[in-house]
């Protein structure tokens, strides 16, 4: 199975920060196939990044993907304070065909 | 904009049988492309992918939960549905179901529902 693990598990910066969130994968997983998400409290999750690094339609710019294979990375390029939320990433690919890390937490400092 | 919105009930006993409704509006279950799909969110925990289905009736399951999982589709009222059997307080979650779109350079849930709470609880 692929399991997918995010790193830091909470992460504390403060509004107009960058934040860099992780996620690293058990075994390659194919670009193509690597999404990222932002989930609320309350809400459910919005789609953030697809590709691995193409925004979602009407994602801001400050929020971009990156990596390849095992290693993956959503780069937050200044915090507003919308953006506190948690983040998990998600791939398609191998049994399960589906699968989430466990999710990043961003608080405000 | 495509909505999806999830029925069903908030409370189910032990060892019965969980059954949800996702009602599709703004867009149609049979579009290509997409494949429509639950997933579940133990309160306080992450995200679980359960199963999705085409329109032409193909499922793909968690395996890890395959064994008490039921996912179709009704193309006629444009809905799809969940039933897990056998359910025990490790079932409760926030349900939610969600489009997916799978094509052969990128796969993302796009759309999803607000989420319905069930909890199992005698």
């Amino acid at each position: 199975d692929i399991v997918l693990t995010q790193s830091p598990g909470t992460l504390s910066l403060s509004p107009g920060e960058r934040a860099t969130l992780s996620c690293r994968s058990s075994q390659s997983v194919s670009s193509s196939y690597l999404a990222w998400y932002q989930q609320k409290v309350g809400q459910a999750p919005r789609l953030l990044i697809y590709g691995a690094s193409s925004r979602a339609t009407g994602i801001p710019d400050r929020f971009s993907g990156s990596g390849s294979g095992t290693d993956f990375t959503l780069t937050i390029s200044r915090l507003e304070p919308e953006d506190f939320a948690v983040y998990y990433c998600q791939q398609y690919g191998s049994s399960p065909p589906i699968t989430f890390g466990q999710g990043t937490r961003l608080e405000i400092k | 904009q495509v909505q999806l919105q999830e029925s069903g009930p908030g409370l189910v006993r032990p060892s019965e049988t969980l059954s949800l409704t996702c009602s599709v509006s703004g867009g149609s279950v049979s579009s290509g492309g997409y494949y429509w799909s639950w997933l579940r969110q133990p309160p306080g925990k992450g995200l679980e992918w359960i199963a999705h289905i085409y329109s032409n009736g193909n499922t793909n399951y968690n395996p890890s939960l395959k064994s008490r999982v039921t996912i179709s589709v009704d193309t006629s009222k444009n809905q799809f549905s969940l039933k897990l059997i056998s359910v025990t307080a490790a079932d409760t979650a926030l349900y939610y179901c969600a489009r997916l779109f799978l094509g052969y350079s990128s796969s993302y849930f796009d759309f999803w529902g607000q989420g319905t709470l069930v909890s199992v609880s005698s």
